[in-house]
């Protein structure tokens, strides 16, 4: 069965430094996808980044970028020059069939001033 | 383009009653997902509609069930509310024609059951 795991409940990150936020998963399916989403205290959740399994590149989209090794199971967020607003919870997420996404636990990030 | 609209935004119900929540999804996307998310269990899937169908379901108790309208609108109903069904509901939406479309979600709709 896919899962997903976040072992970082909290992180702390000065403003403009980067950070990165840890997703292991584990799948049997030879193709997937990756997402990475973010939740602000307001609740919705907003789509930042996906991963294909077979992407020859790992993905970017602004300051957000993957670290993807495949052959560690991972797919790490690295968010680049980190801003007050990045302070939200961070999922990582894997979909498992018709639109049923499964999610890590998040990680609480905090962007110090 | 408009993004997936949640309505209402909050609920305060009674244990017992039942409750309505809805959704409505990007224009052009005929997938429409539902999520509970509380505290202690995180985020996890309800079921999904596409077309007006049921295509797939989390484990959930009968009490919680779903339809979706010839628009792509979805309702999610919550019958003999509990304590625990205290939540956000989430709803997303995608284009539906792969598993690995993007969800797309809203803003949500807190519950409170007392």
């Amino acid at each position: 069965a896919q899962k997903i795991t976040q072992t970082q409940p909290g992180m702390f990150v000065q403003e403009k430094e980067a950070v990165t936020l840890d997703c292991t998963y584990d799948t049997s399916d030879p193709s997937y996808g990756l997402f990475w989403y973010k939740q602000p205290s307001s609740g919705e959740m907003i789509f930042l980044i996906y991963q294909g399994s077979y992407d020859q590149q790992n993905a970017t989209e602004g300051r957000y970028s993957l670290n993807f090794q495949k052959a560690r199971k991972s797919a790490n967020l690295v968010i680049s020059a980190s801003q007050l607003g990045d302070s939200a919870m961070y999922f990582c997420a894997m979909p498992l069939g018709y639109q049923k996404v499964t999610f890590g636990t998040g990680t609480k990030l905090q962007v110090i001033p | 383009k408009a993004g997936v609209t949640q309505t209402p935004r909050y609920l305060i119900k009674t244990r017992g009653q039942q409750v309505t929540l809805s959704c409505s999804p990007i224009s052009g996307h005929r997938s429409v997902s539902w999520y509970q998310q509380t505290p202690g269990q995180g985020l996890q899937f309800l079921f999904e509609y596409f077309s007006e169908t049921q295509r797939n379901k989390g484990n959930f108790p009968g009490r919680f069930s779903g339809r979706q309208f010839s628009n792509s609108r979805s309702e999610m109903n919550v019958s003999t509310l509990e304590l625990g069904d205290s939540a956000l509901y989430l709803c997303a939406s995608s284009s539906g024609g792969q598993a690995k479309n993007i969800q797309y979600f809203g803003a949500g709709t807190r519950l409170s059951v007392l």
